[in-house]
């Protein structure tokens, strides 16, 4: 069974750092690229990054409004996603989920986490 | 960057009804579409991929298809689990993007 379980969310100053992890089971870890999105309070889904899959070198993309502050990074031994947030910003506000990216041209995130809260807030 | 807009944003319907969610792109997007549900306080659910593929499970009153940069989003005979948000995003081009998301409610 794919699950996937992120940790790490919690209440930051702005400014601030956090690494939210992303542990991943149930699937070839190294076969799958993988996102995250995020999700502000009452409002819609922002793609913030991706790692694509080991054959891609795990070589990452990121969102305008992230690039320079968030960083994504595997852990393959165990399995783990991580991102990396630097300098925090109150709109950084949201849920973050990680999502498995599924086999294929036009993959789409099949499986998602239940999400973890980062709150940015003095 | 690729915009999506989606229409209606909300929308009221009755169990048993037919349902349409159109998604439109800024730009061509190659079929590189895909479908979310969302339910409260939960995570999205991928319901389509590449503008038609149901995914293992959906039921099959879901179905996708596209005109040009025209996507829709059809529920043949709502149910009534299928209260939710959706959401299209398009994977073609980064950055990634979503739509703002079309919320169906209980008349």
């Amino acid at each position: 069974e794919v699950q996937l379980v992120e940790s790490g969310g919690g209440l930051v100053q702005p400014g601030g750092s956090l690494r939210l992890s992303c542990a991943a089971s149930g699937f070839t870890f190294s076969d799958h690229y993988m996102d995250w999105v995020r999700q502000a309070p009452g409002k819609g889904l922002e793609w913030v990054g991706r790692s694509r899959h080991k054959a891609n070198s795990y070589t990452t993309e990121y969102a305008a409004s992230v690039k320079g502050r968030f960083t994504i990074s595997r852990d393959e031994p165990n399995n783990l996603v991580y991102l990396q947030m630097n300098s925090l910003k109150i709109e950084d506000t949201a849920v973050y989920y990680c999502a498995r990216l599924g086999i294929g041209v036009k993959r789409a995130s099949d499986y998602w986490g239940q999400g973890t809260l980062v709150t940015v807030s003095s | 960057d690729i915009q999506l807009t989606q229409s209606p944003s909300f929308l009221s319907a009755s169990v048993g009804d037919r349902v349409t969610i159109t998604c439109r792109a800024s730009q061509d997007i190659s079929s590189y579409l895909a479908w979310y549900q969302q339910k409260p306080g939960k995570a999205p659910k991928l319901l389509i991929n590449a503008v038609s593929t149901l995914q293992s499970g959906v039921p099959a009153r879901f179905s996708g298809s596209e005109s040009g940069t025209e996507f829709t989003l059809t529920i043949s005979s709502l149910q009534p689990e299928d209260f939710a948000t959706y959401y299209c995003q398009q994977l073609k081009i980064y950055p990634l993007t979503f739509g703002p998301g079309t919320k169906v409610d209980i008349k």
